[in-house]
Formats: C-alpha cells, structure tokens, sequence
C-alpha cells in the first residue's frame, strides 16, 4: 500500500524549534519530488515547502523561508521539514504530499498529518 | 504574489448539478488542480490539469477553464459529495491555494 506518515509534532514555545518526519512506503521514494502542506485550525490549506526527488532543488513559501529547511534521505525512504524561530502562526497540521508527474505534477498521495502548536 | 478566489459555500440537493469556481490571473498561464477535502481526512485530488480526472475518482466529477477561471462541476451530487474544495496551481515554483469550498448537499 502507497503511504505516507507524518511524525514529530508537538507543542513548542514561540522561538523553539522542531523537525518534522514523513515515511514513504509502497513506492520508490526516489522517484518523487515531495512537498510539505499545512493547514491551520480551522483554516484552508497553505503550500510550505518543495523539494526535488533527489534533493538538489527547494523551494519555500515565503512565510517560512529563511526559517525552515527540507531535506530527505532517500536510503531511509524519509522526507523532512526542519523548523527553526516558530512563531503562533506556525500552529497547524503538517502535511507532507508526493509530487505524481503523471498527474501534470499534482499532489496524488498525502499523509494524515502532524500536528504542531505554537504556544507558550 | 498570486491568488485563488473562490467562493466559501455552495449548497445543493442531492442530484442536482454543484459548480465551484476558482479566480486568479495565474489560472490564464498555468493549470489548475482540485482536491477534496473531508473533516478529519487527509485531501483526495479529484481533478488535474484543469479538467482530467485522476483512476478512480467517478465519472461526476469534471472539470474547465475559461480565461482566469476554472470550474470544478460535480453532476449529479451525492450526500457522499459533501466536503470542503480546494483549487491550487503553481507558478515560479511557488504553489498557491484558494480559500476553499465548503460543498453542503441535502
């Protein structure tokens, strides 16, 4: 089965840091540029961050650049989303999403998300 | 920057034909993509490229464009239909979302 599973939110302070995990499975993972997707409370959906499937190319919101990294280990079938200076308005469920170039480069697999609180 | 406008609500009966609609300038140079998103569940993508329909997404959903605007129609809406739309595109590689949909069927 094609999966994707998000790890790593919790509850941080304003100014701390967090990183984020994504664990492909069912797929070659190499083969896919991934990105992260976020999703505040209550709120819609908001593109964070891209990277190429062999991690040569990123790109970042800009909301976020200058402050986040990703990166992924495709010998541990692994995306990350490194998370530095969080802010209240970083609050939301993560999404990490495969890149499927056979659907025009649409996001065809997500994960059910982690959930990340910023708050003191 | 670019935007996406949609519209927040739409309400139809079931059986009856749902159009969701989706603005924005970038939408006349790049395609446009939607997804369905139901509480608690993690996005589905319904529609790619402006109007193909990924395996397995049923026959109802379609979709268009015209100029800066895409449509996502669903025909003959179900109860089962009934969830929050996203449209998205990219550009710059930059990738931006509309507000979302909230499709009501009842």
């Amino acid at each position: 089965e094609v999966q994707l599973v998000e790890s790593g939110g919790v509850v941080v302070q304003p100014g701390g840091s967090l990183r984020l995990s994504c664990a492909a499975s069912g797929f070659t993972f190499d083969d896919y540029a991934m990105h992260w997707v976020r999703q505040a409370p209550g709120k819609g959906l908001e593109w964070v961050s891209l990277i190429s499937w062999d991690g040569g190319s990123t790109y970042y919101a800009d909301s976020v650049k200058g402050r986040f990294t990703i990166s992924r280990d495709n010998s541990k079938n692994s995306l990350y989303l490194q998370m530095n200076s969080l802010r209240a308005e970083d609050t939301a469920l993560y999404y990490c999403a495969r890149v499927n170039s056979g659907y025009d480069d649409a996001f065809d697999i997500w994960g059910q998300g982690t959930m990340v609180t910023v708050s003191s | 920057s670019y935007e996406l406008t949609q519209p927040s609500s739409v309400s139809v009966s079931p059986g009856q034909t749902a159009r969701i609609t989706c603005s924005g300038d970038v939408l006349a140079k790049k395609y446009a993509r939607w997804f369905q998103q139901k509480p608690g569940q993690a996005p589905v993508l319904v529609i790619y490229k402006d109007s193909e329909r990924p395996s397995g997404i049923p026959e109802r959903f379609s979709g268009s464009s015209s100029g800066t605007t895409v449509t996502l129609t669903i025909s003959g809406a179900q109860v089962e239909d009934e969830a929050d739309y996203y449209c998205y595109s990219a550009a710059d590689n930059n990738l931006v979302f509309g507000g979302g949909t909230k499709l009501t069927v009842l």
